[in-house]
């Protein structure tokens, strides 16, 4: 079963521009995670939030995590067209065994 | 080196036809996945193996028949083979650290499955 929901299911900006993904999920977690797609390619890992974490950084990228709403955000400063691809959050099933991810948000930056 | 690795990357093959495609990690980890990805870009997970055992099984035919030789292995057979299989096919792997919780997931390249 679906754990994930990302919205918008598709972002445009133009390259500079910030991009914010969000995602709910519908149980407890230990942990949610930010995945990329780019065209044609296998999922990346970019970042884990764990539960008791309300906000972490990388590089441009900035989640936070609400778990009284059961929501997150994903942030994306100063795109650039190479951040053009799918965002997935994922987070594990009740118990522990695999990740299920949303439906995500495709993200287009042009130049 | 890939990390983790399925081949092949690209599988067109005729309605009733049994084809696999193999999956490889070289990470030391101790479960992998087979996801199902669909046109709408969704994600469905389908096998879970940690230590080469059947962890989870979601409501997959019973035309698809995984198969873990060992810790860095898992292939993925399936018999007569449908339009409605057509999808990408995704390996991943990631490491239990206990108490409900694993590591992030490495995923394959994918399989793009085309049922003619």
């Amino acid at each position: 079963s679906q754990q994930g929901e990302e919205d918008p299911q598709a972002l445009s900006i133009q390259e500079g521009e910030n991009a914010t993904m969000n995602c709910s999920y519908k149980t407890s977690i230990n942990n949610l995670q930010w995945y990329r797609q780019n065209s044609g390619r296998g999922l990346v890992h970019l970042i884990l939030i764990r539960s008791n974490e309300r906000e972490k950084h990388s590089g441009r990228l900035r989640v936070t995590l609400d778990t009284s709403k059961k929501s997150s955000s994903l942030l994306i400063t100063a795109s650039r067209a190479a951040d053009t691809a799918s965002y997935f959050c994922a987070t594990h099933n009740q118990a522990g065994t695999a990740l299920i991810f949303g439906k995500g948000t495709t993200l287009s930056v042009s130049s | 080196d890939t990390a983790v690795s399925q081949t092949p990357k690209y599988l067109v093959t005729q309605m009733g036809n049994d084809k696999s495609i193999k999956c490889e990690q070289n990470l030391g980890h101790d479960t992998m996945y087979w996801y199902k990805q669909d046109s709408k870009k969704f994600l469905k997970i389908m096998f879970s193996y940690n230590n080469k055992e059947l962890i989870i099984n979601e409501t997959v035919p019973n035309r698809f028949s995984p198969k873990s030789p060992d810790k860095a292995h898992l292939n993925l057979h399936i018999n007569s083979l449908e339009l409605g299989d057509s999808a990408v096919y995704f390996c991943a792997s990631s490491q239990t650290l206990g108490q409900g919780r694993n590591t992030e997931a490495f995923f394959g390249q994918g399989t793009r499955l085309t049922v003619v």
